[in-house]
């Protein structure tokens, strides 16, 4: 699978929209963007994920750029909750493997 | 409807023992696929079962090695630990043909070798 690239961590106020990129250039036509993230002392957390289009759910919205090349993730109005590390990763779908590359990814702080 | 369960929670063991790890997957999936996470790094992966057969490795000795139940279960056995074994262990459990194919973490099993 493709590696990514985040930025190692970003701040952002409370209440603002919390905006967290990836690059991952070298990503394939088969593989989707998946994000998680991991809040301290737990296991990792399903957000949200896509192949082309944006996505958007209850907890976040997924924009893809048309070359597929990088994506942002979008908390709309952060909370203290959603301090945590969040991974960006891509994946070849649908083969039944379940053998993600998590990297460090970026430290979220969420400032009162 | 319980999600990803591990025990023990945390596990203190000395150099040369062996250890075993075990996952209750939530309810309802049939695969299970185990991570290693050592401090400010991310989780990687260990392997993976399905149908009480590893399907999936990652890059990790045969020090490694684990089973799963007709229940889906699973355990984690680590032989010979090293210091370098020191981490959190996660279980992930998802369902085969999944549109969304994401995965359920459990808390993990914070494992320390002295």
């Amino acid at each position: 699978d493709a590696k990514t690239t985040q930025p190692t961590s970003m701040d952002c106020a409370e209440g603002r929209a919390a905006n967290l990129p990836c690059n991952h250039s070298t990503i394939s036509g088969n593989e989707y963007v998946y994000w998680y993230r991991q809040i301290h002392s737990q296991g990792p957390q399903y957000i949200i994920h896509g192949l082309k289009n944006n996505e958007t759910n209850e907890m976040a919205s997924l924009i893809i750029t048309e070359d597929r090349k990088s994506s942002t993730l979008i908390l709309p109005h952060a909370t203290l909750r959603d301090t945590a590390v969040y991974y960006c990763i891509v994946r070849v779908a649908h083969t039944g493997a379940n053998n993600l590359f998590f990297g460090t990814g970026t430290r979220l702080t969420v400032i009162p | 409807d319980a999600g990803v369960t591990q025990s023990p929670t945390h596990l203190i063991k000395t150099r040369g023992q062996q250890v075993t790890l075990r996952c209750s997957p939530k309810s309802g999936h049939d695969t299970v696929s185990w991570y290693q996470q050592a401090l400010g790094q991310g989780p990687q992966f260990i392997f993976q079962y399905y149908e009480e057969e590893e399907r999936q490795r990652g890059n990790f000795p045969d020090r490694f090695s684990g089973h799963q139940f007709p229940n889906y279960s699973s355990e984690l056995n680590v032989n010979a630990l090293l210091l370098g074994d020191s981490a959190l262990y996660l279980c992930a459990s998802s369902l085969v043909g999944t549109e969304d194919e994401k995965l359920f973490f459990g808390s993990g099993t914070q494992l320390s070798v002295l």
